[in-house]
């Protein structure tokens, strides 16, 4: 398996303009999930999903931060507008769901790292 | 509420030196799971271990050994040995299952080890 496959890896770009990150889980995947890391803040869940319905999303800053997750094989994390301060990397991951220790086991992918400017 | 504490923010060791990387950890729930994960420069974050809260028994697998003590909530790692590919931000992680939030893995702040030549 290729393992999870997110993209861009790099973005750039400037303040108000629409984010678009992607993401193609390991198949037979039942859940997925949105990180974001930063310096200030570590390792952050945004959103999770649960056979491609939302489960919780919590961790979502603000309104400006959409999910999406259209099938199984993939979703999208949408910031508009963008501002400096989403400036950050952040990664999506996948996990199988077991009857004894449910969906815990991540696998990540490489993330995209987002500078606003 | 769940919350995960590396104490220690940044490590450095000679090559061959033995290190202890420190997790402590606060939950109320008597059903649980504690995690690593490794972070390498390359930035993919890597699964290593879990345990369940039931399973205290302390695993090594190579050069890594984990100590569990629910007495004190901590979750040690040790690495033996150290390499310089050791070098990265390693991660401690808990999640509760059964919950609204199942599955929700909470990071800790991570801690920074530099492996010296």
């Amino acid at each position: 398996d290729a393992g999870v496959i997110q993209s861009p890896r790099h973005e750039v770009t400037e303040m108000g303009q629409e984010v678009t990150l992607r993401c193609k889980p390991i198949s037979g995947h039942d859940y997925l999930f949105w990180y974001r890391q930063t310096m200030m803040r570590g390792l952050e869940l945004l959103i999770y999903f649960n056979n491609n319905v939302p489960i919780d999303d919590s961790g979502m800053p603000e309104d400006r931060f959409s999910a999406k997750m259209p099938n199984a094989s993939f979703s999208t994390l949408k910031i508009q507008p963008s501002e400096p301060r989403d400036s950050a990397v952040y990664f999506c991951a996948s996990s199988p769901w077991t009857v004894l220790s449910g969906a815990n086991v991540l696998t990540f992918g490489a993330g995209s790292r987002l500078t606003v400017l | 509420a769940q919350k995960v504490t590396q104490a220690q923010t940044e490590i450095s060791v000679v090559e061959k030196e033995d290190v202890t990387l420190d997790c402590v950890y606060e939950t109320r729930d008597t059903t649980y799971y504690l995690f690593w994960y490794k972070q390498p420069p390359s930035g993919e974050l890597v699964f290593l271990i879990r345990r369940n809260s039931f399973d205290e028994q302390n695993e090594i697998s190579g050069r890594y050994s984990w100590n569990f003590q629910k007495s004190t909530s901590s979750f040690n790692f040790t690495i033996t040995a150290s390499q310089v590919v050791d070098s990265a931000v390693y991660f401690c992680a808990l999640s509760e299952p059964g919950k609204t939030s199942y599955d929700k893995v909470i990071f800790g702040p991570g801690t920074s080890l530099s492996v010296i030549p």
